[in-house]
């Protein structure tokens, strides 16, 4: 069972206008939640994360809103530019554990 | 080193054979993980150090699957009778302390079953 999902394979936008990255949880043992961006043949790079105490945390263009009623979080991008292109990972993590629990990634493309 | 460095970046193996990958974390980092990412997919949790101990190896798919940690650095992920669904990107890494979340991951080792 996909317990984090990232429902958007893929999303396009212009350059200097926001991006809107979207994922779903299912579960409520959830507690912290982190975004991470991943270039080819890179690893992952840890972006922003938030509590479950929170609603939201910015950190310069980037801001991840969590709505815990809907199981819901997002991550805003503004303004984009074109180095953000990149596939961006939705991460949670359960209460009482260490793991991380990925969704299926959101492919960004920012053009000039 | 300044990141966490994972060796062979990419590895070809035969069916069946055994193979070992290595990562090195980051120097003083106590907590280290082991994630697999398969083609289209997130990373997938195999397993966490603290220190020279496996704290929590649930994720491990079978018992072909195995990793070590002896001195609480350097790590080796081995899997035995290697089978082709095996085939993914092993990723690795690392926290200063099992509090910190938004760890540091190397780039990985590819490896191929054919």
């Amino acid at each position: 069972d996909q317990q984090v999902k990232q429902n958007s394979p893929s999303l396009s936008v212009q350059e200097g206008r926001i991006s809107i990255l979207n994922c779903d949880y299912t579960n409520s043992m959830f507690d912290y939640f982190l975004w991470y961006k991943k270039y080819p043949a890179e690893g992952p790079t840890f972006l922003i994360s938030i509590s479950s105490i929170k609603d939201k945390n910015e950190d310069g263009r980037f801001t991840v809103f969590l709505n815990k009623s809907a199981k819901h979080l997002s991550l805003h991008i503004v303004p984009s530019q074109p180095g953000d292109s990149a596939v961006y990972f939705c991460a949670a993590k359960e209460t009482s554990g260490s793991r991380l629990t990925f969704g299926e990634g959101t492919q960004l493309t920012v053009n000039p | 080193g300044a990141g966490v460095s994972q060796t062979p970046s990419n590895k070809v193996t035969e069916k069946g054979k055994y193979v070992e990958l290595r990562c090195d974390p980051i120097s003083g980092h106590t907590a280290l993980y082991w994630y697999r990412q398969s083609l289209g997919q997130g990373p997938e949790f195999l397993i966490y150090f603290q220190g020279t101990g496996a704290a929590d190896d649930s994720g491990l798919p079978n018992d072909r699957f195995f990793a070590v940690r002896p001195e609480g650095s350097v790590s080796t992920l081995k899997i035995q009778r290697t089978e082709r669904g095996d085939s993914a990107v092993y990723l690795c890494a690392s926290s200063l302390t099992r509090a910190e979340y938004g760890y540091t991951f190397g780039s990985g080792t590819r490896l191929t079953v054919v």
